[in-house]
């Protein structure tokens, strides 16, 4: 299994509502990331999991709370969003945290959008 | 300020001619480079890492070469096809942990038949 799964795909919510995203990889990896997309725009790295801590928060707003379970699992907790964050977030992983090969594998994405 | 910047927002070629994408980088020394293919409303696909002590990497009908010296990586497609529409985006770790893969712009490819 070479695949990284997110749901939803899409998620319409209003800015009082708590929703969370959801990603999964099988692929024994020890990394994984969340990425916030802006249409026309590179991926932005949000948060990154290094052996299921937390080892990097690019000074995300605390209304994005990361969480991960287990190695396998990763989730992105929405709380009082605003209308800017609707985006294509982006859940991703990597073999081998700080490897000297790390290719990434990206998920299909969750389409949000803050009404 | 640190910076990874492809030239051309989009490049329209005719189906058969070789592309060639350029990203360029400052301030960084970067270990190595990947490049990744991203179609619409999808998640970037990677295609090729090359490494500092490679002048050139290829995969099938993909080419990446990447001078230190000038701070920048090319990426080649010969005899390209218009399934190889898509924007393409390279890459850079910036942190010596390895995890922090930073994109630049990007550049949108048509191939035309």
């Amino acid at each position: 299994d070479t695949e990284v799964t997110q749901t939803p795909k899409h998620l319409v919510m209003g800015m009082t509502n708590k929703k969370s995203l959801k990603c999964e990889q099988h692929m024994g990896h020890r990394a994984m990331y969340w990425y916030k997309q802006k249409a026309k725009k590179p991926p932005e790295l949000m948060f990154v999991y290094s052996y299921e801590k937390l080892s990097i928060n690019e000074s995300v707003p605390s209304r994005f709370s990361p969480e991960c379970p287990n190695s396998s699992l990763l989730n992105l907790h929405l709380h009082a969003l605003q209308p800017e964050d609707s985006a294509l977030y982006l859940c991703a992983s990597s073999q081998d945290p700080g490897g000297s090969y790390n290719e990434q594998f990206f998920g299909p994405g969750t389409r949000l959008t803050v009404l | 300020s640190q910076k990874i910047e492809q030239n051309s927002e989009a490049l329209n070629i005719q189906e058969g001619k070789t592309a060639t994408l350029t990203c360029n980088y400052t301030n960084y020394s970067p270990a190595y480079l990947q490049w990744y293919r991203q179609d619409p409303g999808r998640g970037p696909v990677f295609l090729l890492l090359i490494r500092e002590n490679e002048k050139e990497k290829r995969k099938e009908r993909l080419k990446v070469t990447f001078d230190t010296t000038l701070k920048q990586s090319l990426f080649h497609i010969t005899a390209s096809q218009p399934a190889d529409s898509a924007t393409y985006l390279c890459a850079l770790v910036i942190d010596n942990a390895g995890n922090m893969l930073t994109f630049g712009g990007g550049t949108r490819l048509m191939v035309k038949p």
